[in-house]
């Protein structure tokens, strides 16, 4: 199985700010990785997948970077509404496997 | 607008039964593999399974091979979760999510595996 690691866990920052995310694979998986938004109240938002394509409806703010087996997330400008926590999914292979999640929180 | 909605979910005894059902509307449904997410209280995703689009191929991960099986019913925009032999580590809320990777995601049922 593709083993994520995804860091760091827990970042604080403030409103205007930017912040990058990493996930690291186990093995290669190519361009395969997807990043989503967890928000309370809110259905699970997919942001980006194969890398780096923005989902519709993805604010330009938000670039994911990356091959083989480091990927980046960075939210440039942070808005509001972008503190949330974030997840990293590899798409290559079977079993789908998930990062354990980074917590975004206002500074 | 693409709506997925969970039921079935409560509290179940260890070595018990549940399924859950996902209702699905706002487009095609046949069109999409669909799978089922999980996440344990406090915990991050876990995928738990994968349907094809005519529901002739599925996949689990080992964790629940054997114990759960995912189908579905185009004629009725409905995918459901058989979840057999359950353990206590299933205890998570379920969610239905539309194909791989995740592009709509429902807002999930809460599945309590305890005596």
């Amino acid at each position: 199985d593709v083993q994520m690691t995804q860091s760091p866990s827990y970042l604080a920052a403030s409103p205007g700010e930017s912040v990058s995310i990493s996930c690291k694979a186990s093995k290669s998986i190519n361009t395969y990785l997807a990043w989503y938004q967890e928000k309370p109240g809110k259905t699970n938002k997919l942001l980006i997948y194969s890398g780096s394509t923005l989902q519709s409806g993805t604010p330009s703010r938000f670039s994911g970077s990356g091959s083989g087996t480091d990927f980046t997330l960075t939210i440039r400008s942070l808005e509001p509404e972008d503190f949330a926590v974030y997840y990293c999914q590899q798409h290559n292979e079977y079993p789908l496997t998930f990062g354990s999640g980074t917590k975004l929180e206002i500074k | 607008e693409v709506q997925l909605v969970e039921s079935g979910g409560g509290l179940v005894q260890p070595g018990r039964s549940l399924k859950l059902s996902c209702a699905a509307s706002g487009f095609t449904f046949s069109n999409y593999y669909m799978a089922w997410v999980r996440q344990a209280p406090k915990k991050g995703l876990e995928w738990v399974a994968t349907i094809s689009t005519s529901g002739s191929r599925t996949y689990y991960p080992d964790s629940v091979k054997g114990r759960f099986t995912i189908s579905r019913d185009n004629a009725k925009s409905s995918l459901y979760l058989q979840m057999n032999s359950l353990k206590s580590e299933d205890t998570a809320t379920y969610y239905c999510a539309r194909r791989d990777p995740f592009d709509y995601w429902g807002q999930g049922v809460m599945v309590t595996v305890s005596s």
